[in-house]
């Protein structure tokens, strides 16, 4: 089975470009997350989407992000336009719905996208 | 404070050793708990999930007590394999999302 998968594993813009990054969950996934994580900092959720909808957007930096999943399939973090401090690597995870009485779904991640803002 | 707390290390420990790393996190409505490992420049990986009785896999034993929001990861003879960032993830409430720290970094030594 494939796992989470992440276009591009780089990307190097100048300030003010625009980025978009790709992930592609595990077929299956309802649940799919953007993380982020900035140099000397720990990992920070950015948002979380079931299915389609946008479940949580808490961790959302500014609204020069914008994260898409039409279709409740891949998804889509763009960056417009991009700061120096939006530098850092961008995660994205998958899960399956949630099983009662478990406790609690696990999050497959991608290799995530490195990127660099000049 | 810091919603995840670990000790950064590292701990760098000759092969066969045991470590244990303590985390503590501060949101009392977490309900789910995990240790991920993260080699360099890779992501995270579920190492294990953390149930409040306590619960082993192999060589790795982690512990949860929920009143003291305080959880540890123990790995008995260690390998070089083993060498990684090993990170407390609590997972946030009623929310899906995953709460990290900064991680331990383990460094295992010949």
């Amino acid at each position: 089975e494939a796992g989470v998968t992440q276009f591009p594993s780089h990307s190097v813009i100048e300030k003010g470009q625009t980025v978009t990054l790709r992930c592609d969950p595990i077929s299956g996934h309802d649940n799919l997350y953007w993380y982020r994580r900035v140099m000397g900092k720990e990992i920070k959720f950015l948002l979380h989407f079931v299915k389609e909808s946008k479940q949580d957007e808490s961790g959302m930096p500014n609204n020069r992000f914008l994260a898409e999943r039409t279709g409740g399939t891949y998804s889509t973090l763009k960056v417009q336009p991009a700061e120096l401090e939006d530098s850092g690597v961008y995660f994205c995870a998958s899960s399956q719905d949630r099983v009662a009485g478990l406790p609690g779904e696990t999050q497959y991640f991608g290799p995530g996208t490195r990127l660099l803002v000049l | 404070r810091k919603e995840v707390e670990q000790d950064p290390g590292p701990f760098n420990v000759p092969e066969g050793a045991t470590v244990a790393f303590n985390c503590t996190y501060s949101n009392s409505a977490s309900q789910s708990f995990f240790w991920y490992r993260q080699d360099c420049r890779k992501e995270p990986k579920l190492l294990m999930s953390v149930y409040s009785s306590g619960n082993e896999d192999g060589r790795f034993t982690a512990q949860l007590n929920r009143a003291s929001q305080y959880i540890s990861l123990l790995i008995r003879d260690s390998k070089l394999s083993d060498s990684a960032t090993y990170l407390c993830v609590p997972r946030g409430g009623s929310q899906g999302n995953l709460i990290f720290g900064k991680g331990t970094k383990l460094s295992v030594k010949p």
